[in-house]
């Protein structure tokens, strides 16, 4: 089935240092989400990406899909500790439908 | 800001036993969902409902498991004779407000809102 792979597994930052964690895709996605998930809590959505090239930012996060919409990026500029937790990325799960398959996520510490 | 709630937040229960962990999705929310996280693993799909009816499952959806919308609120997931491999955190969520179902293209989701969680532990 479809795969896709985040890297890398955890990071470990200085507060105000940037981080950056990558997802790539076995297979051409029709859309990608990326979700955050803080120590003990459940996954929150951040943001959706759709077309190919396409950036958005959000604050210090700032988030890309890849030309051939197989990878994506989310980059978080000058991190603070509230920064910390698991960012996955996720892709459609099945193809056609709205459930979600998650990359096996990136975990950020930022200490200060 | 409207929330999907789930209960229990924790359930310990013996191998074999059968449980049901329960949810109350967004109220004009017409997509449910179930997914998995094995502690510090990363979050699975399992099913998901619309229209009451599954839409979706995984290969771990297995014979063990079933959904059911009991009423017009609660959003259950039934695991039959539990393994210790089912100890994990499940998630319910919710997603498509009714006004924008059809809203977006094919391309697009619709955000996903998760609850809590119930920590499944079985013994």
């Amino acid at each position: 089935g479809q795969q896709v792979m985040q890297i890398p597994q955890y990071q470990h930052v200085q507060e105000g240092e940037d981080f950056t964690t990558y997802c790539n895709s076995s297979t051409t996605l029709s859309n990608i989400q990326w979700y955050k998930q803080r120590p003990g809590g459940h996954p929150v959505f951040l943001i959706q990406l759709v077309k190919s090239g396409e950036v958005k930012k959000q604050k210090r996060l700032t988030f890309q899909f890849g030309e051939a919409k197989k990878n994506s990026s989310l980059h978080i500029t000058a991190t603070q500790t509230t920064d910390v937790g698991t960012y996955f990325c996720a892709g459609p799960a099945l193809g056609g439908g709205y459930a979600l398959n998650f990359g096996k996520g990136t975990s950020l510490l930022v200490t200060p | 800001e409207p929330e999907v709630t789930q209960t229990p937040s924790h359930q310990v229960t013996q191998m074999g036993q059968e449980v049901i962990l329960r949810c109350v999705p967004i109220s004009n929310h017409l997509y449910f969902y179930w997914y998995r996280q094995i502690l510090g693993q990363k979050v699975e799909f399992l099913v998901s409902f619309y229209n009451n009816e599954i839409s979706e499952k995984s290969e771990i959806f297995d014979d063990q498991f079933s959904v059911e919308r009991p009423d017009g609120s609660n959003f259950t997931l039934k695991i039959r004779s539990t393994k210790l491999e089912d100890s994990a955190m499940y998630f319910c969520a919710s997603s498509t407000p009714e006004g924008l179902a059809g809203y977006f293209g094919s391309l697009e989701a619709y955000e996903q809102y998760f609850g809590p969680g119930t920590r499944l532990t079985v013994t």
